[in-house]
């Protein structure tokens, strides 16, 4: 068990609809970090927070946005939902994510399902 | 370009045997890092080692090893005495500083281990 929680763990939706995952960082994590996981893309980066703020950007698409919030939970929200979309979104926590030491644990992933 | 590489998309190894994944990388930054991950059938993520650009020494963790050659950009993973429980997907990946002190993992395409009895 890394300590990153992730809910819920499956989500089946229609296309068009919008869903929120929800992720709880590590006890002392400062910085999460969001990846999508999918058979033709592989694991993609797609945002990162610390403290609250957003740090950095990956392949996110416009349809996806994500926000940290002060207990340091992170929430990435989905919408216009897409066939394509369907994939395992990971969470990860880092203690810092600033520091080339600094490791990334992941969470369970949510498995998402767009029908 | 595809900055990390995994060029076994499938290996099998027999139970008690060492076996070593390959991870060749691309990157000019001269600060970085190189992680493995586990994912078994269920999913999950697991991290099992590290090893930074500046570290001399190759790391280690029980039965996982790292051969870091840094001249050849490879940072091949070695498992020894695997076990059937050793049996799932390894994936390299390397840490890139972003801008405004972020970072991300770039992952490799995974090999995929198969430990056989």
């Amino acid at each position: 068990d890394s300590g990153v929680t992730q809910t819920p763990k499956h989500l089946i939706t229609a296309t068009g609809q919008r869903v929120t995952l929800r992720c709880s960082p590590r006890s002392g994590d400062l910085s999460v970090y969001w990846y999508q996981q999918s058979l033709d893309q592989g694991l993609q980066f797609l945002i990162q927070y610390y403290n609250g703020e957003e740090r950095a950007k990956g392949n996110i698409l416009e349809r996806f946005s994500a926000q940290q919030f002060p207990d340091l939970h992170s929430e990435l929200n989905l919408s216009s939902l897409e066939l394509g979309d369907s994939a395992l979104y990971f969470c990860a926590s880092s203690v810092e994510g600033g520091v080339r030491t600094d490791t990334q644990y992941f969470g369970p992933g949510t498995r998402l399902t767009v029908l | 370009a595809q900055k990390i590489t995994q060029t076994q998309p499938g290996m099998f190894v027999q139970e008690k045997e060492a076996v070593t994944l390959d991870c060749t990388y691309d990157t000019s930054d001269p600060s970085y890092g190189l992680f493995w991950y586990k994912q078994p059938s269920s999913g999950e993520m697991i991290f099992l080692i590290y090893q930074g650009s500046y570290d001399q020494q190759n790391a280690t963790e029980g039965r996982y090893s790292l051969n870091f050659q840094k001249a050849r950009k490879s940072a091949n993973l070695v498992i020894s005495a695997s076990q059937l429980g050793d049996s799932a997907m390894y994936f390299c990946a390397m840490r890139e500083a972003l801008g405004n002190a972020g970072n991300m993992l770039t992952f490799g395409g995974g090999t995929r281990l198969m430990v056989k009895p």
